[in-house]
């Protein structure tokens, strides 16, 4: 089992240039999970999704959309990067909810110049 | 809310000393209490959890964690540091009705011969 993947692991980006930061697991999770993590900030969750179908925000969720393609896949899009979103971008999956475990993915590094 | 503040965002320690990280936590419902580790480049991994069972919980490479309700904390520690130990220690927070793990900001482990 491969756990949690991300693509890409780096990427440069223009301010105002999009992307789509991809997420994916292989532990039939019902949730999947987005934060961002920022020096001194500790990680700061922007949208997960409890199950197949749903999403919802979480503590900085301005300037993003998600998509939870299907039960593996659970997508980041930034559509006009800014400087601010320069950040390590984790994703993860868990059974479900609280008391769970929760998996992470290795990390893309994004710099918005 | 329920949220996590950890005391000290570095720490040093000299090889086969104590370790002591310390974590206190808010919470109006009982929480579940997460200690996560993350290794340079890396993504987090679970080190232990707390889920109102035991209060004195093991984990991995001899790390354990003692849940105390009537200081709020949940401190982790390891008799003897190892040089390996060197990285970043994040503690977290869930609910069992909820989805969101807040982290604290992350105390940076330094440890040296």
């Amino acid at each position: 089992n491969a756990g949690v993947t991300q693509t890409p692991k780096f990427q440069v980006l223009k301010t105002g240039q999009s992307m789509t930061l991809q997420c994916a697991q292989d532990m039939n999770h019902n949730s999947m999970y987005w934060y961002r993590q920022d020096p001194g900030m500790g990680l700061r969750l922007i949208y997960y999704s409890a199950s197949e179908g749903t999403t919802d925000k979480g503590e900085v969720p301005n300037g993003y959309n998600v998509s939870r393609l299907n039960k593996r896949e659970f997508s980041l899009r930034l559509e006009s990067a800014a400087p601010s979103q320069t950040s390590v971008y984790f994703c993860a999956s868990n059974e479900r909810g609280g008391q769970e475990t929760q998996y992470f993915g290795p990390g893309t590094r994004l710099l918005v110049l | 809310a329920q949220s996590v503040t950890q005391l000290g965002s570095h720490v040093s320690v000299s090889e086969g000393a104590l370790v002591l990280l310390r974590c206190n936590y808010s919470s109006s419902v009982p929480p579940y209490l997460f200690w996560y580790v993350q290794y340079p480049n890396q993504g987090l991994q679970l080190l232990l959890k707390y889920t109102s069972a035991a209060t004195l919980v093991k984990g991995i490479n001899g790390f354990e964690a003692e849940f105390k309700k009537s200081e709020t904390s949940f401190h982790l520690t390891k008799p003897s540091a190892h040089m390996s130990d060197a990285a970043e220690y994040f503690c977290a927070v869930s609910v069992h009705s909820g989805y969101a793990l807040n982290f604290g900001k992350g105390t940076s482990l330094l440890v040296t011969p």
